[in-house]
């Protein structure tokens, strides 16, 4: 079945750095979503790209999706204190299937 | 309506017994799923519902598992002879359409003692 893999598992950043977390699929997306999960909360949609290639920003945040569609990366520049949290990808196979498949996420710790 | 609304947000129950949890989605939201998620993992699919139509299940879902949408408003999901792997978050989403935005709900923690 499909997966979905996330690296690294871990970030610590100092504030003001720059954080990147990669997504891969083993199979070819028809869309990918991420969301963000803040320390015992639940998950929180930030954006879904659909096009090979497709670039989208969101103030210090930036996402791109892979021209095989197969990968994604979520940029944060400038990290502060309000980015901590854990940031998942999740993606449809498409295919009539309904199922959102999650990587593992990336937990991301900022230090003031 | 203030989002989608899951309840209880805790149970605890013993080995064996069942159990039943609850999600309100957003009103007009026709398309609802279930997912559960275990520490440092993310949210697995469990199952879908377009309407009161359940249209899709996990392979991995075990026939403990059983979920009903009466009349495509809230939705039920109970685990039948529960097993201390059950334990883990419950999460409910809603959407608008197909393969949009989710929202979740709070969730329902489980532990089974």
């Amino acid at each position: 079945g499909q997966q979905v893999m996330q690296i690294p598992q871990y970030q610590h950043v100092q504030e003001g750095e720059d954080f990147t977390t990669y997504c891969n699929s083993s199979t070819t997306l028809s869309n990918i979503q991420w969301y963000k999960q803040r320390p015992g909360g639940h998950p929180v949609f930030l954006i879904q790209l659909v096009k090979s290639g497709e670039v989208k920003k969101q103030k210090r945040l930036t996402f791109q999706f892979g021209e095989a569609k197969k990968n994604s990366s979520l940029h944060i520049t400038a990290t502060q204190t309000t980015d901590v949290g854990t940031y998942f990808c999740a993606g449809y196979s498409g295919a009539g299937s309904y199922q959102l498949t999650f990587g593992k996420g990336t937990k991301l710790s900022v230090i003031p | 309506d203030t989002g989608v609304s899951q309840d209880p947000r805790h149970k605890i129950t013993k080995r064996g017994q069942n159990v039943t949890f609850r999600c309100d989605p957003i009103s007009e939201h026709n398309r609802l799923y279930w997912y559960r998620q275990t520490l440092g993992q993310g949210p697995e699919f469990l199952t879908y519902f377009q309407n009161e139509a359940q249209l899709e299940k996990s392979r991995l879902l075990s026939d403990r598992f059983s979920a009903e949408r009466p009349k495509g408003s809230f939705s039920t999901l109970e685990i039948q002879r529960t097993e201390q792997g059950d334990s883990a978050m419950y999460l409910c989403a809603s959407s608008l359409v197909d393969i949009s935005e989710a929202f979740f709900g709070q969730g329902t923690r489980l532990t089974v003692v």
